[in-house]
């Protein structure tokens, strides 16, 4: 079973819909989740951190459900700028600060 | 806003060659690392560094792989004879604290083609 499996797409919306990612991880000792970016060719960055709480930055929402070991995305509004693949990220409880990313779930935002 | 930075941006080798990547972490940080990304695949981690020292590695970080913080600003991340599966995006990484939400900054890569 991969440790972070998360739903390729690609997802083709148009401007202003929402979409919602999803993702799983295998490892129930788990400590921190993430939310990261990247575009073409470029970097990783972190779009947002994950809390058990579930947390909201303008038009991204996060949530995460430790039962059922999944993690969500959702994008309010979406802007062609949001064209991009989106990684699910998990950093493992005395892990020295290793990331495990999934393969990316790709979004392409059309007008 | 200080940035991770990577050198060179493309490199491109024979196979059996050694190569050095170089990368300049973010000046207060104290953890390093580099991942891989090889086309069309995810992001794996190699290899995280601290106090001057390897504090974790992968299982693709054999002994063909080794870093080194040569002086107070690069880290480097040396292939001793590459063969054609390295071929891949490498990204350097650091973050100024370890665990919990702490943010790990990439740098922009440098993708290693090996023919």
């Amino acid at each position: 079973r991969k440790e972070v499996e998360q739903d390729p797409g690609p997802f083709n919306v148009p401007e202003g819909a929402t979409v919602a990612f999803n993702c799983t991880y295998s490892n129930s000792a788990s400590q921190s989740f993430f939310w990261y970016r990247q575009d073409c060719r470029k970097e990783p960055k972190l779009l947002m951190s994950v809390y058990s709480s579930g947390n909201e930055d303008g038009r991204f929402t996060a949530q995460l459900n430790r039962a059922s070991q999944y993690i969500s995305l959702l994008i309010r509004d979406s802007k062609l700028s949001d064209s991009a693949t989106y990684l699910c990220v998990v950093r493992e409880t005395g892990g020295y600060n290793k990331l495990i990313f999934g393969a990316g779930t790709r979004l392409a935002v059309h007008p | 806003e200080p940035e991770v930075t990577q050198t060179p941006s493309h490199q491109v080798t024979q196979m059996g060659q050694e190569v050095i990547l170089r990368c300049v972490p973010i000046s207060n940080h104290l953890y390093f690392y580099w991942y891989r990304q090889i086309l069309g695949q995810k992001v794996e981690f190699l290899v995280s560094f601290y106090n001057n020292e390897i504090s974790e590695k992968s299982e693709i970080f054999d002994d063909q792989f080794s870093v080194e913080r040569p002086d107070g600003s690069n880290f480097t991340l040396k292939i001793r004879s590459t063969k054609l599966e390295d071929s891949a995006m490498y990204f350097c990484a650091s973050s100024e604290i370890a665990g919990g939400t702490n943010e790990q900054f990439f740098g922009p890569g440098t993708r290693l083609t090996v023919l």
